[in-house]
Protein backbone atom coordinates (compact mmCIF):
# COMPACT_ATOMS: atom_id res chain seq x y z
CA UNK A 1 0.00 0.00 0.00
CA UNK A 2 1.54 3.60 -1.13
CA UNK A 3 0.06 5.00 1.31
CA UNK A 4 -1.55 8.87 1.01
CA UNK A 5 0.60 11.13 -1.66
CA UNK A 6 1.15 14.40 -1.91
CA UNK A 7 2.22 16.18 -3.82
CA UNK A 8 4.60 18.65 -4.78
CA UNK A 9 6.36 18.22 -1.59
CA UNK A 10 7.41 21.60 -1.61
CA UNK A 11 6.05 24.47 -3.41
CA UNK A 12 7.44 27.90 -3.49
CA UNK A 13 5.83 30.62 -4.99
CA UNK A 14 5.38 34.75 -5.50
CA UNK A 15 2.47 36.42 -3.88
CA UNK A 16 -0.66 36.68 -5.82
CA UNK A 17 0.07 33.52 -8.09
CA UNK A 18 -2.21 30.36 -7.71
CA UNK A 19 -1.20 26.92 -6.14
CA UNK A 20 -2.46 23.87 -7.06
CA UNK A 21 -1.86 21.15 -3.99
CA UNK A 22 -2.58 17.48 -5.27
CA UNK A 23 -3.63 14.51 -3.21
CA UNK A 24 -3.94 10.52 -4.01
CA UNK A 25 -5.81 9.05 -1.16
CA UNK A 26 -5.38 5.19 -0.10
CA UNK A 27 -7.28 2.88 -2.43
CA UNK A 28 -10.77 2.43 -0.61
CA UNK A 29 -10.62 4.91 1.57
CA UNK A 30 -14.10 7.19 1.09
CA UNK A 31 -13.01 9.62 3.28
CA UNK A 32 -10.57 12.76 2.18
CA UNK A 33 -9.30 15.42 4.69
CA UNK A 34 -7.49 18.13 3.38
CA UNK A 35 -5.53 19.98 7.36
CA UNK A 36 -3.13 23.14 7.04
CA UNK A 37 -0.53 23.10 9.61
CA UNK A 38 1.46 26.24 11.11
CA UNK A 39 3.29 27.19 14.33
CA UNK A 40 1.16 29.18 15.67
CA UNK A 41 -2.48 27.29 14.98
CA UNK A 42 -0.89 23.87 14.78
CA UNK A 43 -3.83 21.60 12.52
CA UNK A 44 -6.39 22.99 11.17
CA UNK A 45 -9.44 21.02 9.18
CA UNK A 46 -9.94 22.82 6.25
CA UNK A 47 -12.12 20.59 4.56
CA UNK A 48 -13.39 16.84 4.02
CA UNK A 49 -15.51 15.12 1.47
CA UNK A 50 -17.42 11.35 1.73
CA UNK A 51 -17.84 9.50 -1.07
CA UNK A 52 -16.16 12.93 -3.39
CA UNK A 53 -18.92 14.53 -2.06
CA UNK A 54 -17.81 17.99 0.15
CA UNK A 55 -19.28 17.64 3.57
CA UNK A 56 -17.77 20.53 5.65
CA UNK A 57 -16.12 23.30 4.56
CA UNK A 58 -16.43 25.69 7.17
CA UNK A 59 -12.65 25.43 7.95
CA UNK A 60 -11.86 27.25 4.35
CA UNK A 61 -9.98 30.28 5.28
CA UNK A 62 -11.82 32.34 3.27
CA UNK A 63 -12.83 32.26 -0.80
CA UNK A 64 -9.30 32.55 -2.17
CA UNK A 65 -9.35 28.55 -1.26
CA UNK A 66 -11.32 25.85 -2.91
CA UNK A 67 -10.83 21.79 -3.30
CA UNK A 68 -12.37 19.43 -5.62
CA UNK A 69 -12.64 15.84 -5.52
CA UNK A 70 -13.79 14.89 -9.34
CA UNK A 71 -12.85 10.85 -8.67
CA UNK A 72 -12.45 8.65 -5.74
CA UNK A 73 -8.58 8.40 -5.89
CA UNK A 74 -7.50 12.12 -6.42
CA UNK A 75 -8.30 15.51 -4.93
CA UNK A 76 -7.10 19.01 -5.31
CA UNK A 77 -6.78 22.84 -3.24
CA UNK A 78 -6.21 25.51 -4.68
CA UNK A 79 -5.08 28.57 -3.59
CA UNK A 80 -5.80 32.05 -5.59
CA UNK A 81 -4.61 33.94 -5.48
CA UNK A 82 -2.14 33.06 -2.89
CA UNK A 83 -0.61 35.30 0.05
CA UNK A 84 2.22 35.00 2.66
CA UNK A 85 0.18 34.02 5.43
CA UNK A 86 -1.03 31.31 3.22
CA UNK A 87 2.82 30.09 4.24
CA UNK A 88 1.85 26.60 6.05
CA UNK A 89 2.51 22.75 5.79
CA UNK A 90 -0.76 21.21 4.17
CA UNK A 91 -1.44 17.59 5.21
CA UNK A 92 -3.87 15.66 3.01
CA UNK A 93 -5.54 12.22 4.93
CA UNK A 94 -7.88 9.69 4.19
CA UNK A 95 -9.97 7.32 6.31
CA UNK A 96 -11.87 4.17 4.88
CA UNK A 97 -15.57 5.62 6.43
CA UNK A 98 -16.24 8.67 7.71
CA UNK A 99 -16.14 9.04 11.21
CA UNK A 100 -12.99 9.20 13.68
CA UNK A 101 -12.75 5.91 14.69
CA UNK A 102 -11.63 4.47 12.11
CA UNK A 103 -8.12 6.73 12.00
CA UNK A 104 -6.92 8.67 9.45
CA UNK A 105 -3.81 8.00 7.46
CA UNK A 106 -1.88 11.33 6.22
CA UNK A 107 -0.03 12.24 3.62
CA UNK A 108 3.71 13.72 4.27
CA UNK A 109 2.45 17.10 3.27
CA UNK A 110 2.80 19.69 0.95
CA UNK A 111 4.92 22.88 2.36
CA UNK A 112 4.13 25.97 0.51
CA UNK A 113 5.91 29.01 0.99
CA UNK A 114 4.67 32.05 -0.56
CA UNK A 115 6.93 35.26 -0.81
CA UNK B 1 -14.18 26.81 18.74
CA UNK B 2 -13.20 23.51 20.39
CA UNK B 3 -9.77 23.43 21.69
CA UNK B 4 -7.35 20.69 22.97
CA UNK B 5 -5.03 22.08 25.61
CA UNK B 6 -2.10 19.24 25.54
CA UNK B 7 0.79 19.15 27.97
CA UNK B 8 3.73 19.48 28.09
CA UNK B 9 4.16 21.53 25.36
CA UNK B 10 7.96 20.52 25.03
CA UNK B 11 9.80 17.61 26.86
CA UNK B 12 13.85 16.57 27.31
CA UNK B 13 14.70 13.59 28.58
CA UNK B 14 17.74 11.08 29.05
CA UNK B 15 17.44 7.50 27.36
CA UNK B 16 15.62 5.13 29.25
CA UNK B 17 13.10 7.34 31.22
CA UNK B 18 9.71 6.99 31.12
CA UNK B 19 7.31 9.79 29.41
CA UNK B 20 4.00 11.17 30.37
CA UNK B 21 1.88 13.85 28.55
CA UNK B 22 -1.52 14.37 28.50
CA UNK B 23 -4.87 16.43 26.63
CA UNK B 24 -7.64 17.82 28.34
CA UNK B 25 -11.01 19.04 27.05
CA UNK B 26 -13.41 21.66 28.04
CA UNK B 27 -15.85 19.18 26.12
CA UNK B 28 -16.94 15.56 25.68
CA UNK B 29 -14.91 13.44 23.44
CA UNK B 30 -16.64 10.31 22.28
CA UNK B 31 -13.15 9.42 20.09
CA UNK B 32 -9.41 10.15 21.45
CA UNK B 33 -6.12 9.06 19.28
CA UNK B 34 -2.39 9.88 19.65
CA UNK B 35 -0.58 10.34 17.26
CA UNK B 36 3.40 10.85 16.09
CA UNK B 37 4.94 12.97 13.74
CA UNK B 38 8.52 12.99 12.49
CA UNK B 39 10.26 15.89 10.89
CA UNK B 40 9.19 16.26 7.29
CA UNK B 41 6.43 13.64 7.56
CA UNK B 42 2.60 13.91 8.26
CA UNK B 43 1.18 12.28 11.56
CA UNK B 44 0.91 8.43 12.07
CA UNK B 45 -1.90 7.24 13.96
CA UNK B 46 -0.31 5.26 17.57
CA UNK B 47 -3.07 4.66 19.68
CA UNK B 48 -7.01 4.87 19.18
CA UNK B 49 -9.46 4.99 22.35
CA UNK B 50 -13.11 4.75 22.03
CA UNK B 51 -14.61 4.42 25.45
CA UNK B 52 -14.26 6.45 28.89
CA UNK B 53 -11.84 4.37 31.23
CA UNK B 54 -10.52 2.79 28.38
CA UNK B 55 -6.80 1.86 28.91
CA UNK B 56 -4.83 0.57 25.78
CA UNK B 57 -1.30 -0.50 25.03
CA UNK B 58 0.75 -0.50 22.04
CA UNK B 59 4.71 -2.10 22.97
CA UNK B 60 6.21 0.34 24.94
CA UNK B 61 3.55 3.16 24.45
CA UNK B 62 0.16 2.89 26.42
CA UNK B 63 -2.52 5.81 26.41
CA UNK B 64 -6.42 5.82 28.69
CA UNK B 65 -9.45 7.97 27.83
CA UNK B 66 -10.69 9.42 30.99
CA UNK B 67 -13.41 8.50 32.62
CA UNK B 68 -15.30 12.05 31.89
CA UNK B 69 -14.33 11.73 28.80
CA UNK B 70 -12.88 15.08 29.04
CA UNK B 71 -9.23 14.04 29.09
CA UNK B 72 -6.01 11.69 27.82
CA UNK B 73 -3.20 10.71 28.71
CA UNK B 74 -0.44 8.96 26.79
CA UNK B 75 2.68 7.17 28.17
CA UNK B 76 6.22 5.94 27.08
CA UNK B 77 8.02 4.00 29.07
CA UNK B 78 11.64 3.17 28.79
CA UNK B 79 12.10 6.09 26.18
CA UNK B 80 14.91 5.69 23.16
CA UNK B 81 16.03 7.89 20.39
CA UNK B 82 13.80 7.13 17.87
CA UNK B 83 10.64 7.98 20.46
CA UNK B 84 12.14 11.92 19.55
CA UNK B 85 9.53 13.72 17.96
CA UNK B 86 6.36 15.92 18.23
CA UNK B 87 2.95 13.72 19.63
CA UNK B 88 -0.49 14.81 19.29
CA UNK B 89 -3.64 14.29 20.49
CA UNK B 90 -6.18 14.31 19.06
CA UNK B 91 -10.44 13.76 19.55
CA UNK B 92 -14.00 13.61 18.38
CA UNK B 93 -16.60 14.86 20.14
CA UNK B 94 -20.48 14.13 20.12
CA UNK B 95 -22.34 16.83 18.14
CA UNK B 96 -19.21 17.76 15.98
CA UNK B 97 -19.11 17.37 12.50
CA UNK B 98 -18.73 13.41 12.10
CA UNK B 99 -14.95 14.31 9.94
CA UNK B 100 -13.90 17.19 12.26
CA UNK B 101 -11.24 15.59 14.03
CA UNK B 102 -9.84 18.21 16.91
CA UNK B 103 -6.18 17.96 17.56
CA UNK B 104 -4.08 19.36 20.17
CA UNK B 105 -0.70 22.18 19.70
CA UNK B 106 1.42 18.73 20.60
CA UNK B 107 4.54 17.60 22.69
CA UNK B 108 7.91 18.08 21.73
CA UNK B 109 9.58 14.79 23.06
CA UNK B 110 14.02 14.91 22.57
CA UNK B 111 15.52 12.38 24.26
CA UNK B 112 19.20 12.54 25.14
CA UNK B 113 21.11 9.20 24.77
Amino acid sequence: DAGVIQSPRHEVTEMGQEVTLRCKPISGHNSLFWYRQTMMRGLELLIYFNNNVPIDDSGMPEDRFSAKMPNASFSTLKIQPSEPRDSAVYFCASSPRQGAIYGYTFGSGTRLTVV
Amino acid sequence: GQQLNQSPQSMFIQEGEDVSMNCTSSSIFNTWLWYKQEPGEGPVLLIALYKAGELTSNGRLTAQFGITRKDSFLNISASIPSDVGIYFCAGQNYGGSQGNLIFGKGTKLSVKP
